[in-house]
């Protein structure tokens, strides 16, 4: 049961542009949502969060949108630059819980 | 480096071995989780222990794999008699306090390879 969806395995994007990355859950219970970002042999970083009590968080070139209703966040980076390059996982735990319940992430790469 | 070691980075066993992955977290830090990431997969939770405790250890597989945080050293993840099926990235994480934002600092993995 994957409670945490990316339905995108792939994302191409001009340098410059707007990249938008989605990721869809199913658990009410989520109570923080996370974007990790990965470059190949290595570990995933933490790029930014954002509570189930706020619709929006910016840090930067980088934004993040939850809309609870329609169990939908996506991670909005502006502009794009060919650094930005790597797998994004889109991520989320649940109340006292500590888990983090990941989605299968999407290569995001941008075109110089 | 301050960030969270793990070693070794690359680890190759043939079926019926042992295969053991050590962490040692982040300076400060004393949670530490194991998750693992299969082929083409999101990562998963398997287990989270602080000093010389396991708290959860509910994603990991019921034989074969257990884990400690002894008072002195990493933090060990170990795979008794491995098979192909374990074949997969584990990434060891810590945190300063219980992991409530969710925000995690991992380590570049440990890549099991069972031949």
């Amino acid at each position: 049961d994957q409670q945490v969806k990316q339905n995108s395995p792939s994302l191409s994007v001009q340098e410059g542009r707007i990249s938008i990355l989605n990721c869809d859950y199913t658990n009410s219970m989520f109570d923080y949502f996370l974007w990790y970002k990965k470059y190949p042999a290595e570990g995933p970083t933490f790029l930014i969060s954002i509570s189930s009590i706020k619709d929006k968080n910016e840090d930067g070139r980088f934004t993040v949108f939850l809309n609870k209703s329609a169990k939908h966040l996506s991670l909005h980076i502006v502009p794009s630059q060919p650094g930005d390059s790597a797998v994004y996982f889109c991520a989320a735990k649940g109340g006292s819980n500590y888990k983090l319940t990941f989605g299968k992430g999407t290569l995001l790469t941008v075109n110089p | 480096n301050a960030g969270v070691m793990q070693n070794p980075r690359h680890l190759v066993r043939r079926r019926g071995q042992e295969a053991r992955l050590r962490c040692s977290p982040m300076k400060g830090h004393s949670h530490v989780y194991w998750y693992r990431q299969l082929p083409e997969e999101g990562l998963k939770f398997m287990v989270y222990l602080q000093k010389e405790n396991i708290i959860d250890e509910s994603g990991m597989p019921k034989e074969r794999f257990s884990a400690e945080f002894p008072k002195e050293g990493p933090s060990i993840l170990r795979i008794q008699q491995v098979v192909r099926g374990d074949s997969a990235a584990y990434f060891c994480a810590s945190s300063p306090t219980r992991g409530e934002t969710g925000e995690l600092f991992f380590g570049e993995g440990s890549r099991l390879t069972v031949l």
